[in-house]
């Protein structure tokens, strides 16, 4: 079945610091890939998506290229923030009917330190 | 506009019990999707309602149904309730079934 890897971390940076967090999926066709973001207490919110091949979704600094050949989405970010803290989750889905919704990853934990 | 509204915030249940939870989708979006977030096995996709019908499913025992108004509010429902059920869970509203979902904050459930 398909599925979503990615890093859980704990990751810790420095304000300022470049972010990369690795996605990689296994998908039996071509799904949209998305980032959702959570915050302490929160739901999920859409970062940023990707729906096809090559694909470049950015949002608020955060960018992830949809890489086919590769298998992955990559989410990077130039200079993070404190409240750039917050657990990060690479996910994909079918477009139209018939799919069983998100498949999400485990999640990544970003720590942001002043 | 209004985003996803899911209620109670916070439940606390004994072992044994049963639960309902509700959501309210963003007005107009007519398919509701109900995830279980754990630590251990994550976020993981319980079932979708589309037009007051369950669309699909995920694994999860027959415990756990739910159900769709025609007004796509929607509720789900576990019955015989086990520690293991304690998790949060979300409802996520989208405009058309596998479009953009936007989720709600959560229902937080703790069974005793």
């Amino acid at each position: 079945g398909d599925s979503v890897t990615q890093m859980e971390g704990p990751v810790t940076l420095s304000e300022e610091a470049f972010l990369t967090i690795n996605c990689t999926y296994t998908a039996t066709g071509y799904p949209s890939l998305f980032w959702y973001v959570q915050y302490p207490g929160e739901g999920l919110q859409l970062l940023l998506k990707a729906t096809k091949a090559d694909d470049k979704g950015s949002n608020k600094g955060f960018e992830a290229t949809y890489r086919k050949e590769t298998t992955s989405f990559h989410l990077e970010k130039g200079s993070v923030q404190v409240s750039d803290s917050a657990v990060y989750f690479c996910a994909l889905q079918y477009s139209g009917g018939g799919a069983d919704g998100l498949t999400f990853g485990k999640g990544t934990h970003l720590i942001i330190q002043p | 506009k209004a985003g996803v509204t899911q209620t109670p915030r916070y439940l606390i249940k004994t072992r044994g019990q049963q639960v309902t939870l509700s959501c309210s989708p963003i007005s107009g979006h007519r398919s509701v999707s109900w995830y279980q977030q754990t630590p251990g096995q994550g976020l993981q996709f319980l079932f979708e309602y589309f037009s007051e019908t369950q669309r699909n499913k995920g694994n999860f025992p027959g415990r756990f149904s739910g159900r769709q108004f025609s007004n796509s509010r929607s509720e789900m429902n576990v019955s015989t309730l086990e520690l293991g059920d304690s998790a949060l869970y979300l409802c996520a509203s989208s405009l058309l079934r596998n479009t953009e979902a936007f989720f709600g904050q959560g229902t937080r459930l703790t069974v005793v």
